[in-house]
């Protein structure tokens, strides 16, 4: 079975700078897409940023990157110029592609709650 | 365009009732699943619907159950509620099954059983 690890449950950054979140998972399928979800106190999660295995560059989404290292089976979310907006609970989460099958669902990681000082 | 409605927002019921949760997935979106959300068990999958059939299901027991309409409304319904149901149910929908661009979530119903 897939599982997903955020070993930071709580990390904090100064407004303007970067932080960088971790996100560890373990599967033996070669193909699948690893996402980063946002969790503000509204509850409403919102995606901040997609990875597809197959490819090896890494996505950015303007101020959010990710450092995609397949072999290692890590996938990290770097926060650049950190604003008071980023302040969330932050989730990494697995799903297989699994054309045909069943497994259409995403497997998250705990999550890690970030503060953002001002 | 509208995101995922869910309602209510809030519900207390209590030990023994069972509840209803509604969700409006984006128009045109097909795929509807939902999670629960918990401190301690964090998000874990219940069921995916499409086109009226659940394709998928968690490890739930069968007191979890739901139903999705030919419009691509879903419910879900729990019965004989325990204190341990008390969580955060979030329904997330896409246009298709495979969601390779990911999931359009709501903002969950809580449900607090006393």
């Amino acid at each position: 079975a897939q599982t997903v690890t955020q070993s930071q449950p709580e990390m904090s950054v100064q407004e303007a700078e970067t932080v960088t979140l971790s996100c560890t998972y373990d599967t033996s399928e070669s193909d699948y897409y690893l996402f980063w979800y946002k969790q503000p106190p509204s509850r409403q999660m919102i995606l901040v940023i997609r990875q597809e295995a197959y490819k090896q560059q890494n996505a950015t989404e303007n101020r959010f990157s990710v450092n995609f290292q397949k072999a290692a089976k890590s996938f990290s979310l770097k926060i650049s110029d950190s604003q008071l907006g980023d302040a969330a609970m932050y989730f990494c989460a697995y799903r297989t592609p699994n054309s045909g099958g069943s497994n259409y669902k995403l497997t998250f990681g705990k999550g890690t709650l970030l503060t953002v000082n001002p | 365009k509208a995101g995922v409605t869910q309602t209510p927002r809030y519900l207390i019921k209590t030990r023994g009732q069972q509840v209803t949760l509604s969700c409006s997935p984006i128009s045109g979106h097909r795929s509807v699943s939902w999670y629960q959300q918990t401190p301690g068990q964090g998000l874990q999958f219940l069921f995916e619907y499409f086109s009226e059939t659940q394709r998928n299901k968690g490890n739930f027991p069968g007191r979890f159950s739901g139903r999705q309409f030919s419009n691509s409304r879903s419910e879900m319904n729990v019965s004989t509620l325990e204190l341990g149901d008390s969580a955060l149910y979030l329904c997330a929908s896409s246009l298709g099954r495979e969601a390779n661009y990911g999931y359009t979530f709501g903002s969950g119903t809580r449900l607090t059983v006393v």
